[in-house]
């Protein structure tokens, strides 16, 4: 079963910033926090991973809570080819069983 | 090469047909799973492959058959199929399953539809 939960949709403006958060409060000191999006018709992609510390890459920021059990994606400006589901994963790496949760759709107004 | 490619990218097949559907890398990757993708819904893991050796089968049932010929190619052997069983399947790839900060490449996915 997933064991993260997001909300189940969010909207943004053009050019504005995006918070997209996570509630992962069963996480393990080992799991990495991962974040993959899915746009239309496309097989997931992936975006950012965390452990403790925050995290910036091209794509975007991860932000993590100090006791881990919630986490933000941050989009710092959103464009329309950022509208996607995002998924929240959280994973120790033993078996390879990486489970998706619900995921946030988000839409982006222009 | 950081592709994932699959074939076909859509099947149509009756319930007494055997079909398979391919997926291949690259990247040297050891590890190789398969998720199924219903409407609306996120991908749902059916099986990983770990340097050719099946680690995980998510209760799959058995009409559905993976093979993993070589570190390069994993197969989704279809038979007797259901119409619920019409979905998308996504293959990815990682470096390692037991890498935690490893990252997923996925196909675009076989679309699947069962008459």
């Amino acid at each position: 079963d997933a064991k993260t939960t997001q909300p189940n949709s969010m909207e943004s403006n053009e050019e504005e910033p995006v918070h997209l958060p996570c509630n992962h409060s069963t996480i393990s000191g080992t799991d990495y926090i991962h974040w993959y999006r899915q746009l239309p018709s496309q097989g997931p992609e992936y975006v950012i991973h965390g452990l403790t510390s925050n995290v910036n890459n091209r794509m975007a920021s991860l932000a993590i809570a100090e006791d881990r059990k919630s986490s933000t994606l941050i989009l710092h400006r959103a464009t329309l080819r950022d509208a996607a589901v995002y998924y929240c994963l959280q994973y120790g790496g033993s078996q390879g069983n990486l489970i998706f949760g619900k995921g946030t759709k988000l839409s982006v107004k222009p | 090469d950081t592709e994932v490619t699959q074939t076909p990218k859509h099947l149509v097949m009756g319930m007494t047909n055997k079909k398979s559907l391919k997926c291949e890398q690259h990247m040297g990757h050891r590890a190789m799973y398969w998720y199924k993708q219903k409407a609306k819904k996120p991908p749902e893991l059916m099986f990983v492959y770990s340097y050719e050796k099946l680690s995980i089968n998510e209760s799959v049932p058995s009409r559905f058959s993976p093979e993993c010929p070589n570190s390069s190619l994993l197969n989704l052997h279809l038979h007797a199929l259901q119409p619920e069983d019409s979905a998308l399947y996504l293959c990815a790839s990682s470096q390692e399953i037991r890498r935690a900060t490893g990252e997923l490449f996925f196909g675009e996915g076989s679309r699947l539809t069962v008459l």
